[in-house]
């Protein structure tokens, strides 16, 4: 069973648009909730993470939004470039970035 | 540079032939995992350790086993492989703190 539920599978954007990216979770003992970009052949590299106790978090052009009664996240990526074209992953923790579930991930495809 | 360090990058195999799949960090950390991606399921942990002896088991334990002797290594080892582990495999470590994680550039591995 899926721990963290990701949507869209793939997500095709204009340059200079905004890409979002949402995921829930059921599991209220989850703390944190990292979000990680993968390039092909590379292994995921952390992009932004948040806890719970704030309701957005910004570096950057990335933003995660995050809603803790209805239990989403979300990723917004403003002014998307052709090189923010990856698979994006949310996970969520209950200890800190050990132990994490990963969503299904988000192929995103931003064209010129 | 930091890094954790994956070998082989990829590996062919027959099924029934142990081998074993190593993983190094230099960064001193903690924990240390192991995922298997997969299309259209995400990353999956197999283990995790929290440290030197600490090992437990993470979503898809079944068929591989794990050791930590050493801080910085954390190999994956296959005893009997089957085509099912097919897959790509990423380790990855993290500190105590629960910063997010570092990934390993992955080892892609074939059983037939």
């Amino acid at each position: 069973q899926q721990q963290v539920k990701q949507s869209p599978q793939s997500l095709i954007v204009q340059k200079g648009g905004i890409s979002i990216i949402n995921c829930a979770y059921e599991n209220t003992a989850f703390d944190y909730f990292p979000w990680y970009q993968q390039f092909p052949g590379k292994g995921p590299a952390l992009l932004i993470a948040i806890r719970p106790d704030v309701s957005e978090k910004k570096e950057g052009r990335f933003t995660i939004s995050f809603n803790k009664s209805a239990k989403q996240f979300s990723l917004h990526i403003m002014d998307s470039q052709p090189g923010d074209s990856a698979t994006y992953f949310c996970a969520a923790g209950a200890h800190g970035a050990n132990n994490l579930f990963f969503g299904t991930g988000t192929r995103l495809t931003v064209i010129p | 540079e930091a890094q954790v360090t994956q070998n082989p990058r990829y590996l062919i195999t027959v099924t029934g032939k142990k081998l074993t799949v190593t993983c190094s960090q230099n960064m001193n950390h903690e924990y240390m995992s192991w995922y298997r991606q997969d299309p259209g399921l995400g990353l999956r942990q197999i283990y995790y350790s929290m440290n030197v002896e600490v090992t437990d088991k993470g979503d898809v334990p079944e068929g591989y086993k794990v050791s930590r002797k050493e801080k910085r290594n954390f190999p994956l080892i296959l005893e009997s492989p089957s085509p099912n582990q097919t897959s790509l495999y990423f380790c990855a470590s993290s500190t105590r703190q629960g910063r997010g994680a570092f990934f390993g550039q992955g080892t892609r591995l074939t059983v037939v």
